[in-house]
Order: C-alpha cells, then structure tokens, then sequence
C-alpha cells in the first residue's frame, strides 16, 4: 500500500514555543491530505483539510491562527502548533488517499506532543 | 455533516469466540464504510472495507454487512485471536465527491482473552 511518513514521531516543548510537524507521502502524490487529532482512549476528530496550492479548510471548532497548515508541494503538508500550551498535548496524524477515489485512507505513524 | 455512532464503546471475548461491533451514520449520501484496527501507540490500519453497492464482504475472519436502508453497518470477527486485541473505528465517507475525509466513530476497544 501506499506510504505516508511523519515527523517527528515525539516531541516535547515549553508553553509559548511553535512545533511543526511535517507529513510526507512517500510513493505517491497528495493533493489532499487530512489532519486528525487524538487524545487518549479517544477518536481521531478531523482537524483540517490540507489542499495543496490553497488555503486549509478547517473543521468547526478548530482555530486556524494555532493550527497552521501549509501544503506546499504535492508530496509533503506541515501543521504548526503556534503558541502551544499543555491542552494542546495530544496525538496528531495525518492521512492521505492515494487516488481522489480509492477510499483507503493511509496513515502516517503520528506525533505525539507533550506541552510542559 | 456526518455523524457516525458505534458500539460498544469496550468488548471482551473469550478467544474463539465471535466479535460484533455496529455503527450507525447519518449522512444517506455517504457510501464508502471502511472499519480500521489501532494498536497501542500505533497508526490506524485498514482491514476491511464497503462500498453502498454490496451489502456485505468478508475476508477470512472478517466480515462487514451494510444495511443502507436502516444506515447501519457492522464487522463482525470469527475465531478471535489474542492478537485481534485493539481498538477497531469505523467511519464513513463520500466517494466520488471529491477528496472527502473519513468521520469516525469513537471506537470499540476489543480484548480477546486467552
């Protein structure tokens, strides 16, 4: 299947610090790719749609200004933790479709943020 | 939007046994439904999916069923196995409507005891 890779894998920070977090399809090209936030024992909540050339649409509820999403090549989108404070701990992965059609999404391994 | 509901929320079986996990989802358009397998500290995997147009795959152990006139659908897992252990989504999307996302369920965390 198809590959999709993130880094990092782990990262810790002091309150008021930027993290990026960068996600790679690795075989093949991704207009589109979603990131997802989990907190433990929880769901994967849809945070945002990262279209690559445009704009990010981000789901109700989600702050764009503290999440920013960049999608600047067809293989490779960044999501920016900005001014990060502990309740923004939590797991983030991101997930692309190798076709606009296949239906599998294939996800990257994730990256665990702890904010100190 | 989307709003997909599933149940239960935990689920333990003797192994050899048999596992059935059910979602409901909202949104009549959607018609693609893949259920995904989440180990601890580990990305989601796909291990079965359906499209509208069947109303039910298998794959070895795995089953799926779709009922689209009542908007549910459920995996059901034959022969439990220890390793079957972790936590199983599922979500539905709309294919053929652009790049949509999965919406997902909140899961149902399965043990399979030995």
């Amino acid at each position: 299947g198809a590959v999709v890779s993130q880094h990092p894998s782990r990262v810790i920070c002091k309150s008021g610090t930027s993290v990026k977090i960068e996600c790679r399809s690795l075989d093949f090209q991704a207009t589109t790719m979603f990131w997802y936030r989990q907190f433990p024992k929880k769901s994967l909540m849809l945070m945002a749609t990262s279209n690559e050339g445009s704009k990010a649409t981000y789901e109700q509820g989600v702050e764009k200004d503290k999440f920013l999403i960049n999608h600047a090549s067809l293989t490779l989108s960044t999501l920016t933790v900005t001014s990060a404070h502990p309740e923004d701990s939590s797991f983030y992965i991101c997930s692309a479709r190798a076709g606009a059609n296949t239906g599998e999404l294939f996800f990257g391994e994730g990256s665990r943020l702890t904010v100190l | 939007g989307e709003n997909v509901e599933q149940h239960p929320s935990t689920l333990s079986v003797q192994e050899g046994d048999s596992a059935v996990i059910k979602c409901t989802y909202s949104d009549s358009a959607s018609n693609y439904f893949p259920w995904y397998k989440q180990e601890l500290g580990k990305r989601p995997q796909l291990i079965i999916d359906i499209r509208s147009n069947v109303g039910e795959k298998k794959d070895q152990r795995i089953a799926v069923t779709l009922n689209k006139t009542a908007k549910h659908f459920s995996l059901h897992i034959t022969e439990t196995q220890p390793e079957d252990s972790a936590v199983y989504f599922c979500a539905a999307s709309r294919l053929n409507s652009g790049n949509t996302p999965l919406v997902f369920g909140k899961g149902t965390r399965l043990s399979v005891i030995a």
